[in-house]
């Protein structure tokens, strides 16, 4: 299958500092990209959709201004994290299809923990 | 709003033994997908269903769809220890590979 590379695999900040996350989908081109939540012990939870070239969507309840997407190519997307609190402590996972069409599955990154102290 | 919802939340069960996971969604979608997650790992692909009455087996695992019922069953024969982890079923209920998922079953295999 297509693989969808994230970087870092794991992030320790200090409460008030921001944390860029990367995803890049290694194998081929992706319009668009998903970025999800997962608390422990909890399900995945999609926090936005992310476009290439143009603005994200966010979920219900996400805040744009705090978790900033930005998909300047067709295979990278950066969640960045801005004055991070450590409610914000999670497992995030970004996910990648070819194509973006009916008939394509989603293939995931191998998510990034982020812990803030 | 889609909601999917997976029982049991855990499972606990004797190596040998057979049992089935459910996963029931609210909206309709005729694509459902089933994956595995190791504590501390991102998400295992396990099955893609396309279409009702989909069927779909790999080793000791197999999945169904049952569309007009709006459920899919992953059901388990003959588990081994290896099995143990946290399995999801998500539905795509129309935009391409966004994804809802289900609460999660929490699957321990005892010796």
């Amino acid at each position: 299958g297509a693989v969808v590379s994230q970087h870092p695999s794991w992030v320790i900040c200090k409460s008030g500092t921001s944390v860029k996350i990367e995803c890049r989908s290694l194998d081929f081109q992706a319009t668009t990209m998903f970025w999800y939540r997962q608390f422990p012990k909890q399900s995945l939870m999609l926090m936005a959709t992310s476009n290439e070239g143009s603005k994200a969507t966010y979920e219900q309840g996400v805040e744009k201004d705090k978790f900033l997407i930005n998909h300047a190519s067709l295979t990278l997307s950066t969640l960045t994290v801005t004055s991070a609190h450590p409610e914000d402590s999670s497992f995030y996972i970004c996910s990648a299809s070819p194509g973006g069409g009916w008939n394509t599955e989603a293939f995931f990154g191998q998510g990034t923990r982020l812990t803030v102290v | 709003e889609l909601k999917v919802e997976q029982n049991p939340l855990f499972l606990s069960m004797q190596e040998g033994k057979n049992y089935t996971i459910y996963c029931n969604y609210s909206t309709t979608s005729d694509r459902l997908y089933w994956y595995r997650q190791d504590p501390g790992k991102s998400l295992e692909s396990l099955f893609v269903l396309l279409s009702n009455g989909a069927v779909k087996q790999e080793g000791r695992l197999m999945a169904s769809l049952d569309t007009k019922a709006r459920l899919s069953t992953l059901h388990i024969t003959a588990a081994v220890h290896d099995l143990s982890a946290t399995y999801f079923c998500a539905v795509e209920p129309g935009t391409a590979s966004k994804l809802t998922f289900g609460t999660g079953t929490r699957l321990q295999v005892t010796l």
